[in-house]
């Protein structure tokens, strides 16, 4: 079964410093997201992208946060200059109808850790 | 504000047990309802609700949604070790998915 695949599984990196997370959605998907998981807390909704633009956002994707889909099979999550509270889990996911469909598939995530 | 409240936080239980699940949320534009298994990392799709009343089903799985009371419920019956996972409910609004915290589930051998 075709699966959303994120690398790296695991990223530490030092406060202030830039991340890219990496997600290759399903093929024939057009609407993608990225969600992110702090420990023990619920999963949260970050941005929505659709034909090459951010569909919707929430308050936590500042300015700090910026999504890509540089190529025809990947799509970014960049963070400029990261936080000690940007630690999470962050999941990527698409999917082939967007909100009337709703059936997300999740990716494996990538377990980001900022020191 | 947007909620989603999932019952219990957490479960314990035997083997061959029957469980529910529950689900209510106070969502502005509702539009969906879907229940995800979250086992060690990605959630996986188990069902989404959009009628109320009817039930899905999917094996040893089956969901309802009751738009009236703004909730839902997951049943699991003759549950297994495999089932052991934390259960996903989460509301469908404009672009995005809204959860809960989740269910943790233990299913003792």
């Amino acid at each position: 079964e075709p699966e959303v695949t994120q690398t790296p599984s695991h990223q530490v990196t030092q406060m202030g410093q830039e991340v890219i997370l990496r997600c290759v959605p399903i093929s024939n998907h057009l609407y993608f997201y990225w969600y992110r998981q702090i420990l023990g807390q619920k999963v949260e909704f970050l941005v929505s992208f659709y034909n090459n633009e951010i569909s919707e956002k929430s308050e936590i994707f500042d300015d700090q946060f910026s999504v890509e889909r540089p190529d025809g099979s990947n799509f970014t999550l960049k963070i400029r200059s990261t936080k000690l509270e940007d630690s999470a889990m962050y999941f990527c996911a698409s999917s082939p109808q967007g909100p009337r469909g709703e059936k997300l598939f999740f990716g494996s995530g990538t377990q980001l850790s900022v020191l | 504000e947007d909620k989603v409240v999932q019952s219990p936080l957490s479960l314990v239980v035997h083997e061959g047990d029957t469980v529910t699940l529950n689900c209510s949320y106070e969502v502005t534009n509702f539009r969906s309802l879907l229940w995800y298994k979250q086992e060690k990392k990605a959630p996986t799709f188990l069902f989404m609700l959009t009628s109320s009343g009817i039930e899905k089903k999917s094996g040893r799985l089956s969901s309802i949604l009751d738009k009236k009371e703004l909730s839902s419920i997951l049943n699991i019956t003759a549950t297994q070790t495999g089932d052991s996972a934390i259960y996903l409910c989460a509301v469908g609004k404009g672009n995005k998915l809204v959860f809960g915290a989740g269910t943790i589930l233990r299913v003792k051998s």
